[in-house]
């Protein structure tokens, strides 16, 4: 069975400043997704950015990008020149590349961002 | 842009009731999910469907749970006798058709509280 580890509870970043929220996951499929979602205190799950597995070049969404490391099944996700707003959980996620389309949580990492 | 939505927001009952779980997806999604989470805990898999049928459920999901899709429109989840462990938000998702393509979009959960 697949697992997905934030071994994160929680981080901390001062405004404008970057950081980096780890995730590991395992897996003995080839095919497969990874996601960060983002849960703000207004609990919607928002999709922050995804990396396809068979990718080699990391996903990258404005200030967002994610270090992808295969072999080491490790996706990492960085955010740059942090805002207040990005204060939120961050769960990191798994998805096969079979038809269920079910999501693997991991245990989350709530980002505080000080002014 | 299209959400999904869920009611109600909070629901309380008794222990040994039914609940009836709310959910409209994205009008033009086909895949729908149930996801909850328990207070301080990750995010857990229930059930997907697609087509009218479950395409797979967690241990989670026992005959305590059942989903329909009564009207081309809403999804529902059912919780039959209450037990106070089935406190929680949960979480309804949606995605289109291509799974691989295609992020599952949350709606803001119910917190379901039971007494």
């Amino acid at each position: 069975a697949q697992t997905v580890t934030q071994s994160q509870p929680e981080m901390s970043v001062q405004e404008a400043e970057t950081v980096t929220l780890s995730c590991t996951y395992d897996t003995s499929e080839s095919d497969y997704y990874l996601f960060w979602y983002k849960q703000p205190p207004s609990r919607q799950m928002i999709l922050v950015i995804r990396q396809e597995a068979y990718k080699q070049q990391n996903a990258t969404e404005n200030r967002f990008s994610v270090n992808f490391q295969k072999a080491a099944k490790s996706f990492s996700l960085k955010i740059s020149d942090s805002q207040l707003g990005d204060a939120a959980m961050y769960f990191c996620a798994y998805r096969s590349g079979s038809n269920t389309g079910k999501l693997i949580f991991g245990q989350g990492t709530t980002l505080q961002v000080k002014p | 842009e299209p959400e999904v939505t869920q009611t109600p927001s909070h629901q309380v009952t008794q222990m040994g009731q039914e609940v009836i779980l709310r959910c409209v997806p994205i009008s033009n999604h086909l895949y729908f999910y149930w996801y909850r989470q328990i207070l301080g805990q990750k995010v857990e898999f229930l059930v997907s469907f697609y087509n009218n049928e479950i395409s797979e459920k967690s241990e989670i999901f026992d005959d305590q749970f059942s989903v329909e899709r009564p009207d081309g429109s809403n999804f529902t989840l059912k919780i039959r006798s209450t037990k106070l462990e089935d406190s929680a938000m949960y979480f309804c998702a949606s995605s289109a058709q291509d799974l691989r393509n295609q992020p599952q979009h949350f709606g803001d959960g119910t917190r379901l509280s039971i007494l």
